[in-house]
């Protein structure tokens, strides 16, 4: 199985603040990662896909980039409705495999 | 606009079966790949295992030996069993479409059901 590692596993920001979660893959899974939201109660909602992707609604401040082994999500400037926890997962090979997911906090 | 919803027993003795019910509304059922995702609660996201239209699965190894999914295309739904529960099954369990970007062998979690929270205890 392929290990995804997030980092960090919580932080604090606030509003207007820019965000940097990191995930690394255990071997190299091309571009097949995807990044996903997920607030309280409710199911992931898809956000970047192919590492750098923007799912259709999605808004312009996330971008995701890396290839590899290395990805970054980045949210330019965090908003009120962006507190919420954050994962990476590889669609490379089954099985399919998710970080542990980064919760980002109201500082 | 596609909808899954989805349904199933709530409250299960460990050694009981956990089954679920995914039905698929609206887009088409096959060209996506049909999955089941766990998240105990308080925890992260775990992949149990996917069916296509025609039936084709690939299971989770850690779950192979007590999962099975299966497919009604006549009804376009898909259903989960998970046998021999015990309290670490408890979590809530979502069914996803699995979406392929064409021309690649790229795939995403595109749409999720709304999650259903299965209780294991005796």
């Amino acid at each position: 199985d392929i290990q995804m590692t997030q980092s960090p596993s919580s932080l604090s920001a606030s509003v207007g603040d820019r965000v940097t979660i990191t995930c690394r893959a255990s071997q190299s899974i091309s571009n097949y990662l995807n990044w996903y939201q997920q607030t309280p109660g409710k199911a992931p909602k898809l956000l970047i896909y192919v590492a750098s992707s923007l799912q259709s609604g999605v808004p312009s401040r996330f971008s995701g980039s890396g290839s590899g082994t290395d990805f970054t999500l980045t949210i330019s400037s965090l908003q009120p409705e962006d507190f919420a926890t954050y994962y990476c997962q590889q669609s490379y090979s089954t099985p399919r495999t998710f970080g542990q997911g980064t919760k980002v906090e109201i500082k | 606009q596609v909808q899954l919803q989805q349904w199933g027993a709530g409250l299960l003795k460990p050694s009981e079966t956990l089954s679920l019910t995914c039905a698929v509304h609206g887009g088409s059922f096959s060209g996506s790949y049909w999955s089941w995702i766990r998240q105990p609660p308080g925890k992260g996201l775990e992949w149990i295992g996917e069916i296509n239209h025609s039936g084709s699965t690939n299971y989770n190894p850690s779950l192979k030996s007590r999962v099975t999914i299966s497919v009604d295309t006549s009804k376009n739904q898909v259903s989960l069993n998970l046998y021999s529960v015990t309290a670490a099954d408890t979590a809530v369990y979502f069914c996803a479409r699995e979406q392929k970007i064409v021309g690649t062998t790229s795939w995403y979690f595109q749409h999720w059901g709304q999650g259903t929270l299965v209780t294991v205890s005796s």
